[in-house]
């Protein structure tokens, strides 16, 4: 089974920059979130994707964050204008309908922003 | 107060150790719990989940008071590969599937 694909790896930008990264989750899950974590804490849920709907985006900086799943597969988080503490690693995850086992993380966008 | 606090690390042992972990939340509806493993510049994967009653597997033991909102992870006979940064993790603060995690406890394992 094909894990959840993130791209790009690596992505250095200056502030007030922006940035784009996309998630390919595992196929079948219905369920998306992005979670952001910084250096030395824990992952952070920043949206939560059910098919292509928004369930929880409660902890998203709207003002400059904004994320889609138009077709309830593939999503794409953009940052505009980024600011130097948006450097974090951007991790995608996916999961199955309901179910808060078999979470599948894939292997993050490590973001600078200098 | 953060939804889900873990001990400062980190935490130097040597090989052979036994070593705990704990963790407190929050939220008393939180539904499910679990640790997950961190290894350094890769994703937290699931460790395994954390039962009212305990739970073994292998090396690892896990323990969950909803009394207390505590919960533990207790490594015996640490091994060098055992170093990582353990997250403890729960759900029901955000919505039944949605994870939300501590801040992580580091481990170093050393010969």
């Amino acid at each position: 089974e094909a894990g959840v694909a993130q791209s790009p790896r690596y992505k250095i930008i200056e502030k007030r920059q922006s940035v784009a990264f996309w998630c390919n989750p595992i196929s079948g899950h219905a369920t998306l979130y992005w979670y952001q974590q910084i250096l030395g804490q824990g992952p952070k849920l920043l949206i939560q994707f059910q098919n292509n709907g928004v369930v929880d985006d409660s902890q998203l900086p709207k003002d400059r964050f904004s994320a889609e799943r138009l077709k309830g597969v593939d999503s794409t988080l953009k940052i505009q204008p980024a600011k130097l503490e948006d450097s974090a690693v951007y991790l995608c995850a996916s999961s199955q309908t309901g179910s808060n086992y078999g979470y599948t993380f894939g292997s993050g966008t490590r973001l600078t922003v200098v | 107060r953060k939804e889900v606090e873990q001990d400062p690390g980190p935490f130097n042992v040597p090989e052979g150790a036994t070593v705990a972990f704990n963790c407190t939340y929050s939220n008393s509806a939180s539904q499910s719990f679990f640790w997950y493993r961190q290894d350094c510049r890769k994703e937290p994967k699931l460790l395994m989940s954390v039962y009212s009653s305990g739970n073994e597997d292998g090396r690892f033991t896990a323990q969950l008071n909803r009394a207390s909102q505590y919960i533990s992870l207790l490594i015996r006979d640490s091994k060098l590969s055992d170093s990582a940064t353990y997250l403890c993790v729960v759900t029901g603060e955000r919505g039944y599937s949605t994870l939300t995690f501590g801040k992580g406890t580091m481990l170093l394992v050393s010969p």
